[in-house]
């Protein structure tokens, strides 16, 4: 089946870059997601990219995508202290219908 | 994007009893779905509500456990049976849009069982 990978957590100071990286095993996948978590918040979408892309930049959001390593990045620049959360990523299946999760990074940043 | 209305928000049940979370969208969406965050884990992905027919579930989760209905498009609820001190958990409705085949999310519901 699916296996999607993440780090548990990441800590940064303010201002600086954050990469989150998140490793999946279905090569079939069409799309693949980032989502963030506030705490006692449900999941909002962030971002997504489509699998015939390498790069997708919306903002601060950089979502890198290595087809070839089935390797997925999301990179937030200049980082504050509201994008303390957690983050998945996401893939769909070969339906096209569920999505597979991973466990989550705890992104904290240090004022 | 669609807005995906839960509740309660969160309750405080006891052990042997039954609760009902409702969920609101408010727009069409084609599938429904049902996961479970217990603490500090990720989704995991309880059941497909279809509408107007029996929900399809996930391995581990049973009909009699997690009784799911769907009237209609916008609407599902799931109820939480015979609860015990490990059902607590955050429980979160979504629902699937037609771009990308992205899921919308709910705040969520957490129970905490007692």
């Amino acid at each position: 089946g699916e296996d999607v990978e993440q780090s548990l957590f990441l800590s940064v100071r303010e201002g600086d870059s954050s990469v989150i990286n998140c490793t999946y095993t279905d090569s079939s996948s069409t799309y693949l997601y980032w989502y963030k978590q506030e705490p006692g918040a449900g999941l909002q979408l962030l971002t997504y990219i489509f699998s015939n892309m390498d790069m997708k930049q919306d903002q601060r959001l950089t979502v890198l995508l290595n087809k070839k390593d089935k390797h997925l990045s999301l990179r937030i620049a200049d980082t504050q202290t509201g994008d303390s959360a957690i983050y998945f990523c996401a893939e769909n299946n070969n339906a096209g219908n569920m999505l597979t999760f991973g466990g989550g990074t705890r992104l904290m940043v240090k004022p | 994007s669609a807005v995906i209305s839960q509740k309660p928000s969160r309750d405080i049940c006891q052990r042997g009893t039954s609760l009902t979370i409702q969920c609101q969208v408010d727009s069409q969406v084609t599938m429904m779905f049902w996961y479970r965050q217990q603490p500090g884990q990720s989704l995991t992905l309880i059941a497909t509500a279809n509408q107007g027919s029996e929900a399809t579930y996930e391995s581990g989760f049973v009909i009699d456990k997690f009784p799911i209905s769907r009237p209609n498009l916008t609407f599902s609820t799931l109820t939480v049976s015979n609860m015990s001190p490990e059902d607590s958990s955050i429980y979160l409705c979504s629902g699937q849009g037609t771009n990308t085949g992205e899921l919308f999310f709910g705040e969520g519901s957490r129970l905490t069982v007692l």
